[in-house]
């Protein structure tokens, strides 16, 4: 089983939907979390940190499920912009990215 | 504050060649991380190393990769000899430790598009 598992999409929504997208993670024992973004043939950037409580960032919220071993990401109203790749990574010794989900947002 | 510079943007080299990639750190981050991203595998962790000193190099895929760092400023990935598998985009990042042998956020450097012929 990969460490972190990802749904690659992708994700096709118009503006101003809502998309949810999940991640799971294979060691019960993780204890920090991120959501990273990449756009086409850039680097990856910090979008969030996962905390035990979920927490909210504008438009984007992300929560943890220590029981289910899964995080999730929220985003409410989506703009054009939201399109990119958005991976999963849990925070160990080392840090351990999922595949990536693409969400698509149209006009 | 310039971020993680990485050079060269893009080599084409030829089969059997050996390739250098090189990475500057972001200045005062004590973790620097190496990571090669294709289509099909996705980002891999490749090597990181913790105040210059590797740490793990279990995602080297095979002896002819290989890191240095020989100062915290300063670090290169080599590829001798290279193979047309190897082609992918790597990426360096760099970070600074936290409690718990955790790491803050990985800033990345802008990545180095490898095409090997």
């Amino acid at each position: 089983r990969k460490e972190v598992e990802q749904d690659p999409g992708p994700f096709n929504v118009p503006e101003g939907a809502t998309v949810a997208f999940n991640c799971t993670y294979s060691n019960s024992a993780s204890q920090s979390f991120f959501w990273y973004r990449q756009d086409c043939r850039k680097e990856p950037k910090l979008l969030m940190s996962v905390y035990s409580s979920g927490n909210e960032d504008g438009r984007f919220t992300a929560q943890l499920n220590r029981a289910s071993q899964y995080i999730s990401l929220l985003i409410r109203d989506s703009k054009l912009s939201d399109s990119a790749t958005y991976l999963c990574v849990v925070n160990d010794y080392k840090l351990s990215f999922g595949a990536g989900t693409t969400v698509t947002v149209r006009a | 504050d310039a971020g993680v510079i990485q050079s060269p943007r893009h080599e084409v080299t030829e089969m059997g060649q050996e390739v250098t990639l090189r990475c500057k750190p972001i200045s005062g981050h004590n973790s620097l991380f190496w990571y090669r991203q294709t289509m099909m595998r996705g980002l891999e962790l490749l090597i990181y190393f913790n105040n210059n000193v590797p740490i793990d190099d279990s995602g080297m895929p095979e002896d002819r990769f290989s890191a240095k760092m020989p100062n915290a400023s300063f670090s290169t990935l080599k590829i001798q000899p290279s193979e047309p598998r190897d082609s992918a985009v790597y990426f360096c990042a760099s970070s600074t430790l936290a409690a718990k042998s955790s790491y803050n956020e990985q800033f990345f450097g802008p990545g180095t598009r490898l095409t090997v012929l």
